[in-house]
């Protein structure tokens, strides 16, 4: 057990919606990242935050967003869910805010239909 | 464009042979590199990382990985598998981020499918 939580842990939707992803990260980490894992595009960073700030940005969509709250948790916002959009979604964290050891939550398997 | 190599899709291995799953990397300066093992429906769990000092470097589960700059390579090696270290691995190097000053991210391989045959 990584000590980073993630819910849900499946989430089904319809095309056109939107859907929030939580993460609650390890004791004492500072840092927030969200990943997408997909069979064709493989683990994508798509951003991070430390202590409620943006940090850094990887090929994250314009409809998707993020935020990283006084409490440490993070959530990834998606709208606008389009198919392809069906992945597994990682959150991870770390002490500080540059990157080198990272835990990863469980995951939350996106389907969208 | 800054990246990591995993060549091997798949790694076919028997029990209490030697394995290595290969890695190599493109990267600009010195390199911090990683790996990462997935177990089915897990998430990723760090296994060792090289910053600087040894090339060789010792991590998690017995696992071990052979820095070589000259061959822009990290391969990640173990004496003797086990049937449970079947699993997906992660090879991934820190880069710097395009989005802001002294920022950083890990660009991941697309990860090697370890089988260890009983």
């Amino acid at each position: 057990d990584s000590g980073v939580t993630q819910t849900p842990k499946h989430l089904i939707t319809a095309t056109g919606q939107r859907v929030t992803l939580r993460c609650s990260p390890r004791s004492g980490d500072l840092s927030v990242y969200w990943y997408q894992q997909s069979l064709d595009q493989g683990l994508q960073f798509l951003i991070q935050y430390y202590n409620g700030e943006e940090r850094a940005k990887g090929n994250i969509l314009e409809r998707f967003s993020a935020q990283q709250f006084p409490d440490l948790h993070s959530e990834l916002n998606l709208s606008s869910l389009e198919l392809g959009d069906s992945a597994l979604y990682f959150c991870a964290s770390s002490r500080g805010a540059l990157t080198n050891e990272q835990f990863f939550g469980p995951g939350t398997r996106l389907t969208v239909l | 464009a800054q990246s990591v190599a995993q060549p091997e899709d798949q790694v076919n291995v028997a029990e209490g042979n030697p394995l290595t799953v290969k890695c190599t990397y493109s990267v600009s300066g010195n390199p911090y590199l990683f790996w990462y093992v997935q177990y089915p429906n897990r998430g990723l769990q760090f296994l060792l990382k090289y910053i600087t000092g040894d090339n060789l470097v010792k991590g998690s589960y017995g696992f071990e990985a052979e820095f070589n700059k000259s061959q822009t390579s990290f391969h990640l090696k173990k004496p003797s598998a086990l049937v449970s270290d079947s699993a997906l691995y992660f090879c991934a190097v820190r880069v710097l981020s395009e989005s802001g000053a002294g920022s950083y991210q890990l660009t991941f391989g697309k990860g090697t499918k370890l089988s260890v045959i009983p």
